[in-house]
């Protein structure tokens, strides 16, 4: 029982690349979440996905899409990175987190 | 949409002592409050929560109370030790689901 997983756990982006970061969990939770956490602000909620299908906007959708590929992967995708997405970015499966993607956009 | 609120942002306490962080909401139907700590370079991991049918809830040295009249909850952790130096964050969601809002944070420093 892995819990959360998420890949890569580190990457440094150009601006205007893309990249998507992947999150799995095996724990068969319906509900699935990507926050980005940025110094003095807490965690902010960007996407989640309740049940398999389905997708919704959190508080900080904006430069940001999602896929829920099935139960047990959602996906977060920067098609056109800028350095105020420099962050640190977690995936959560109902109240369990993953162990975060540190992201530096130059 | 929901608006947490965490003080103080930072708490230096001696070892042996307590330490308490309070957090305020806004959304009158929020009726789940997660407590995460969260070690430098890991991510937040839920030590205590509280759901609102319930006005305390206490594991160990760790205990968490809820006003749902004044919309705030607290953090309680007694006997302090060096492992309990980390940020702590409180949240809040409505019980259906566990979108999160969460608070700042606050900084726990324990000095041995």
């Amino acid at each position: 029982n892995a819990g959360v997983t998420q890949t890569p756990k580190f990457q440094v982006l150009k601006t205007g690349q893309s990249m998507t970061l992947q999150c799995a969990q095996d724990m068969n939770h319906n509900s699935m979440y990507w926050y980005r956490q940025d110094p003095g602000m807490g965690l902010r909620l960007i996407y989640y996905s309740a049940s398999e299908g389905t997708t919704d906007k959190g508080e900080v959708p904006n430069g940001y899409n999602v896929s829920r590929l099935n139960k047990r992967e959602f996906s977060l995708r920067l098609e056109s990175a800028a350095p105020s997405q420099t962050s640190v970015y977690f995936c959560a499966s109902n109240q369990d987190f993953g162990n975060g993607t540190r992201l530096t956009v130059t | 949409g929901e608006n947490v609120e965490q003080h103080p942002s930072t708490l230096s306490v001696q070892e042996g002592d307590s330490a308490v962080i309070k957090c305020t909401y806004s959304d009158s139907a929020s009726n789940y409050f997660p407590w995460y700590k969260q070690e430098l370079g890991k991510r937040p991991q839920l030590i205590i929560d509280i759901r609102s049918n319930v006005g305390e809830k206490k594991d160990q040295r760790i205990a968490v109370t809820l006003n749902k009249t004044a919309k705030h909850f607290s953090l309680h952790i007694t006997e302090t030790q060096p492992e309990d130096s980390a940020v702590y964050f409180c949240a809040a969601s409505h019980r259906d689901d566990y979108k999160l809002s969460f608070g700042a944070g606050t900084t726990v420093t324990v000095r041995a």
